[in-house]
């Protein structure tokens, strides 16, 4: 069972430059999303896609863009990184079907930090 | 907002105790509660997830209930072993909204 792949796992970046990280789910769902977990704030929703070809903004989306090109696909870009989006970064996904409708699943994290 | 509390922030527990982990939130329009798994520099695992319509869900030695009136959601793990040491995370998602308000967890270490 795949699920949820990310890449890179890790990163190490300089200040200003552009980075995507990857995510792939395996398993149909239709709703995606990216957090950033950091020690004493949690998790954090940056971006999220309802559907394909849909995106909305989360709670801390300066400085990151998505697309939802299609079901399985959802990267996230830092378009100039900066040394506050250190963090470590987590792709997700949820169902909308069956008595599990909402489950969110997580991938394993891809940790980035900005130097 | 959805504010999702964890208390406390940390515990230990001896191996074969009972574990209660609590959690509660702001607004009781919820549209299902999560419950999760973290090991260090690990993705979360979902361990259970309730309906608003549920009282409770069962899995193995994990069972969680729900009490939506009171805004609060309870983990309990039968016979803590050392591998039950983890981060636990609950996570609460609105009605009519797609996202979820998470807690910091709750960092659980059982000691053999």
């Amino acid at each position: 069972i795949a699920g949820i792949t990310q890449a890179p796992t890790s990163q190490i970046l300089a200040a200003g430059r552009r980075m995507t990280l990857r995510c792939t789910q395996d398993m149909r769902h239709n709703a995606m999303y990216w957090y950033r977990q950091d020690l004493g704030l949690g998790l954090r929703l940056i971006h999220y896609s309802n559907t394909a070809g849909t995106t909305g903004k989360g709670e801390v989306p300066d400085g990151y863009s998505v697309s939802r090109a299609n079901t399985d696909d959802f990267p996230l870009t830092l378009a100039s990184a900066v040394p506050s989006q250190t963090s470590v970064y987590f792709c997700a996904s949820s169902n909308g079907q069956g008595p599990n409708t909402g489950e969110l699943f997580f991938g394993e994290g891809s940790r980035l930090t900005v130097l | 907002k959805q504010e999702v509390t964890q208390i406390p922030a940390a515990l230990s527990v001896p191996e074969g105790e009972n574990l209660v982990l609590n959690c509660s939130f702001t607004d009781s329009a919820i549209y299902n509660l999560q419950w999760f798994r973290q090991d260090p520099g690990k993705g979360l695992t979902s361990l259970l997830l309730i309906q608003s319509s549920q009282r409770e869900q069962t899995s193995g030695r994990l069972n969680a209930s729900l009490d939506k009136s009171s805004g609060r959601s309870t983990l309990y793990i039968a016979a803590s072993q050392p591998g039950d040491s983890a981060t636990y995370l609950c996570a609460v998602r609105r009605e009519g909204n797609n996202r979820l308000a998470f807690g910091k967890g709750n960092q659980v270490v059982v000691i053999p």
